[in-house]
């Protein structure tokens, strides 16, 4: 495997399952962040890890859960989701948490909330 | 105030035409970085360019060439010589030398190359 790998690709839930998306990549870098992309809008951050660290939430619910086990993976548990969370789930990583790093991504994980 | 204006929702053209896209972005800071990424649709952002602040020079990379320019705050994407395999949607994002890599994302372009 090369870059970043997400599972799984397509995911169709309900309000009140439980699941989790997995991110992994393979570049040896120690920052990892999940993104929310709607349509029509600007891809929305949700979290960074750096080195393992939480360093950022934008004000997400509380039913999204991010993990971070080590520099590789990265998780996002889910939980009594909302119809309107359903989107494309991405994860993306770069060499640390410097501005001008660019940021690699994975394709995403379609979730769909019923 | 969204930092990132991608003006452009959807372009479409016939294969071979030049088009260009439009990233117009905002920001206080002196150092700052501008990105272009691809996503087909297989759903994946593709990494494309990035552009420091204090470097004006435009590249060009093969059919792909990049206009940045300060004083409108903007830095455009060209591609000359448009084919199909250049439909997608493309993003322009900053990231503010501020020492975070928060990225800010436009909207994004969604270009169609009809053949």
């Amino acid at each position: 495997e090369t870059g970043v790998t997400q599972t799984p690709r397509h995911l169709v839930m309900g309000m009140t399952n439980k699941k989790s998306l997995k991110c992994e990549q393979h570049l040896g870098h120690n920052a990892m962040y999940w993104y929310k992309q709607s349509a029509k809008k600007p891809l929305e951050l949700m979290f960074v890890y750096n080195f393992k660290e939480q360093t950022e939430n934008n004000s997400v619910p509380s039913r999204f859960s991010p993990e971070c086990p080590n520099s590789s993976h990265l998780f996002l548990h889910l939980h009594t989701l909302q119809p309107e969370d359903s989107a494309l789930y991405l994860c993306a990583s770069s060499l640390d948490f410097i501005a001008y790093n660019e940021q690699f991504f994975g394709p995403g994980t379609r979730l769909t909330v019923l | 105030a969204q930092k990132v204006t991608q003006a452009q929702t959807e372009i479409s053209v016939v294969e071979k035409e030049d088009v260009t896209l439009d990233c117009v972005y905002e920001t206080r800071d002196t150092t700052y970085y501008l990105f272009w990424y691809k996503q087909p649709p297989s759903g994946e952002l593709v990494f494309l360019i990035r552009r420091n602040s204090f470097d004006e020079q435009n590249e060009i990379s093969g059919r792909y060439s990049w206009n940045f320019q300060k004083s409108t705050s903007s830095f455009n994407f060209t591609i000359t010589a448009s084919q199909v395999v250049d439909s997608a949607v493309y993003f322009c994002a900053l990231s503010e030398g501020s020492g975070r890599n928060q990225f800010y994302f436009g909207t994004g372009t969604s270009l169609t190359v009809i053949p």
